[in-house]
């Protein structure tokens, strides 16, 4: 049971390249979500989905697309990378009210 | 969506309790009450979650103010490794959203 990946661990791009996050999980949770957590500070919601097929926006959603084609990936996107998206970049998935499992994060740097 | 207000920091010593509050004054009947932790360069740690009751796990135990606008985290014993980011967070029942406030920043001294 390898319980939530991400892909890759660490990335550096260049400004205005796109590229994936993957996010994989095998626990059959229904809801993923996407997180970024900058520098000394707490972790933001970029987008969430609550099945397949269904996503939506969180705290701060510009920049990034999202799509849920199965249960068990998740993926975010970036469409023109830009400084102000270096972060950690988190995944996460939940079943029902219960605790939310967390990946080891993608470290994110954009030049 | 409900917000928390947490400590900024705390400090306790090795193998003494540890009690981290939580307010959510706001907190709507069906929002549960989370907890997590995050040690220094890792993905947030589930610790344990309620809804009115209090709760005890392997971890900690999670005590639920009776009109539900406060909570406490309980460590029953503090270890080193217990240093770390402690979240509360209200989870949606309706949704997957969790949206993380910034913490308490606990520190054990040996």
């Amino acid at each position: 049971n390898a319980g939530v990946t991400q892909t890759p661990k660490f990335q550096v791009l260049k400004t205005g390249q796109s590229m994936t996050l993957q996010c994989a999980q095998d626990m059959n949770h229904e809801y993923m979500s996407w997180y970024r957590q900058d520098p000394g500070m707490g972790l933001r919601l970029i987008h969430y989905s609550v099945g397949a097929g269904i996503t939506d926006q969180g705290e701060v959603p510009n920049g990034y697309n999202v799509s849920r084609s199965t249960t068990e990936d998740f993926p975010l996107r970036l469409l023109s990378a830009a400084p102000s998206q270096t972060s950690v970049y988190f995944c996460a998935s939940r079943r029902g009210t219960g605790g939310a499992f967390f990946g080891q994060g993608t470290r994110l740097t954009v030049v | 969506d409900a917000k928390t207000t947490q400590p900024n920091s705390m400090e306790s010593n090795e193998e003494e309790p540890v009690h981290l509050p939580c307010n959510h004054s706001t907190i709507s009947g069906t929002d549960y009450i989370h907890w997590y932790r995050q040690l220094p360069s890792q993905g947030p740690e589930y610790v344990i979650h309620g809804l009115t009751s209090n709760v005890n796990n392997r971890m900690a135990s999670l005590a639920i103010a009776e009109d539900r606008k406060s909570s406490t985290l309980i460590l029953h014993r503090a270890t080193l490794r217990d240093a770390a980011v402690y979240y509360c967070i209200l989870g949606e029942t309706s949704g997957s959203r969790l949206t993380f406030g910034e913490g308490t920043q606990l520190t054990v001294n040996p």
